[in-house]
């Protein structure tokens, strides 16, 4: 598996609170990307990056934001969490280089907004 | 956005049928990406098409990139209670950079022994 750690796996927060994710890759990727995963929805993208300091909205980006200050780490935050982002989490690498670019997940956060 | 539809968004079969999904885009893609995902765990990579109109295997698995770059199938033949799990495509659009990774809304596929 590729070196792809999520932090934490588990988190439990009251509505309103801030919440931040962690992605910390070891493989020197370019592209990083935050996914939810909803019973009936699949993996929603929220923001990608595409470099460091270079992100972008997905397609759920309301009520969250991201940062990348370095290649190894994408962080996601919920500035006031509420329960409609009670979800499994999931973050992926990806590279450019080479014909086979497909992505690399890490093991995932289940957060639970109360 | 990238639109791409995956269905059925479920499927229960008897071990030893076929299995097959679909996913259909509404623009033309670059390429397409398939990945399993079983219960518990997260996506994994299986395969990757690119030309039009090829066709790829992996032992029981057939997968399908149409010659319009619009839709591709990914077929199981004889299902297995491992092959049990969410199958997603995931497409980029032909038009972009290329950094942005859509996933369809997946499979999943239960089987019963």
């Amino acid at each position: 598996d590729a070196g792809i750690t999520q932090s934490p796996r588990h988190k439990v927060t009251e509505t309103g609170t801030p919440v931040t994710l962690r992605c910390h890759q070891t493989e020197n990727h370019r592209y990083m990307y935050w996914y939810r995963q909803d019973p009936g929805h699949g993996l929603r993208l929220i923001h990608y990056s595409y470099g460091v300091k270079d992100t972008d909205k997905g397609e759920v980006s309301d009520g969250y934001s991201v940062s990348r200050s370095k290649t190894e780490d994408f962080l996601l935050t919920l500035e006031s969490a509420t329960s409609s982002q009670t979800s499994v989490y999931f973050c992926a690498i990806r590279s450019p280089q080479g014909g086979r670019t497909e992505a690399f997940f890490g093991q995932g956060t289940r957060l639970t907004v109360v | 956005g990238q639109q791409v539809m995956q269905i059925p968004q479920y499927q229960h079969v008897q071990e030893g049928e076929d299995f097959t999904t679909y996913c259909n885009s509404s623009t033309t893609l670059s390429n397409i990406q398939w990945y399993k995902q079983r219960p518990g765990g997260h996506p994994v990579f299986l395969i990757q098409l690119v030309k039009s109109g090829e066709v790829k295997k992996q032992k029981r698995l057939t997968f399908q990139f149409g010659e319009a770059k619009k839709n591709s199938s990914l077929h199981i033949t004889a299902t297995q209670t491992t092959d049990v799990g969410t199958y997603f495509c995931a497409v980029r659009p032909e038009e972009t950079s290329g950094s942005r990774l859509t996933f369809g809304e997946g499979t999943q596929l239960t089987v019963n022994p």
